[in-house]
């Protein structure tokens, strides 16, 4: 089955400054990877996605690049605000298993 | 609408009772799915209902026992769990186009569940 990898498990920025998470995927079949951030208590919602036809995509200040090769995408957010804090989760879609594998977690936090 | 539904927001069970958790969508989506969340970890798939068919189990416990009465509803029913089954339980559904899940899930805001 599918096993995403994601890194770093916590990350501390400055207001103003990027912030990167990165993740890595092993089923070469999966074809759609979804960013959701979860505020403490809250549901993971949805605030980027990217298939597999796609290199980058960009909303505002979030961007998702994906390396097919290299099986590996990165969330990356510019300029930071402390509402950016939360948990973010990588995860990937193999379409035929209808099963969405996540990532671990990152605990992004933003320092006013 | 784009909401999917959870009730009961929070529910305190002991390890005795039967309880359900309930969980609903007017999307349209027809896979449905039901994730156990432990304090930052991430959601852990339980079971995915594809055409109200149950197409996965991740191998979980029997005291676990999904439903899925029509396209818009999920049932998780509940009986005799132990304390290490408190979490938050997440529902979430998909559209599936031509057989094949290929979007987004929405989840929904969960059920903090608690067994004493």
């Amino acid at each position: 089955g599918e096993n995403v990898e994601q890194h770093p498990s916590t990350l501390s920025v400055q207001e103003g400054d990027s912030a990167v998470i990165k993740c890595t995927y092993s089923d070469s079949a999966s074809n759609y990877f979804p960013w959701y951030k979860q505020e403490l208590g809250k549901r993971p919602q949805l605030i980027i996605d990217i298939r597999s036809n796609v290199g980058e995509k960009k909303d505002q200040r979030i961007a998702v690049t994906l390396n097919k090769t290299a099986k590996h995408f990165s969330l990356h957010i510019t300029e930071t605000q402390p509402e950016d804090s939360a948990v973010y989760f990588c995860a990937a879609l193999s379409g035929s298993a209808r099963q969405l594998t996540f990532g671990s977690g990152t605990q992004l936090t933003v320092l006013p | 609408d784009t909401e999917v539904t959870q009730t009961p927001k929070h529910l305190v069970m002991g390890m005795t009772n039967k309880k359900s958790l309930k969980c609903e969508q007017h999307m349209g989506h027809r896979a449905m799915y039901w994730y156990k969340q432990k304090a930052k970890k991430p959601p852990e798939l339980m079971f995915v209902y594809s055409y109200e068919k149950l197409s996965i189990n991740e191998s979980v416990p029997s005291r676990f026992s999904p439903e899925c009465p029509n396209s818009s509803l999920l049932n998780l029913h509940l009986h005799a769990l132990q304390p290490e089954d408190s979490a938050l339980y997440l529902c979430a559904s998909s559209q599936v186009d031509m057989g094949w899940v290929n979007t987004e899930a929405f989840f929904g805001q969960g059920t903090r569940l608690t067994v004493v």
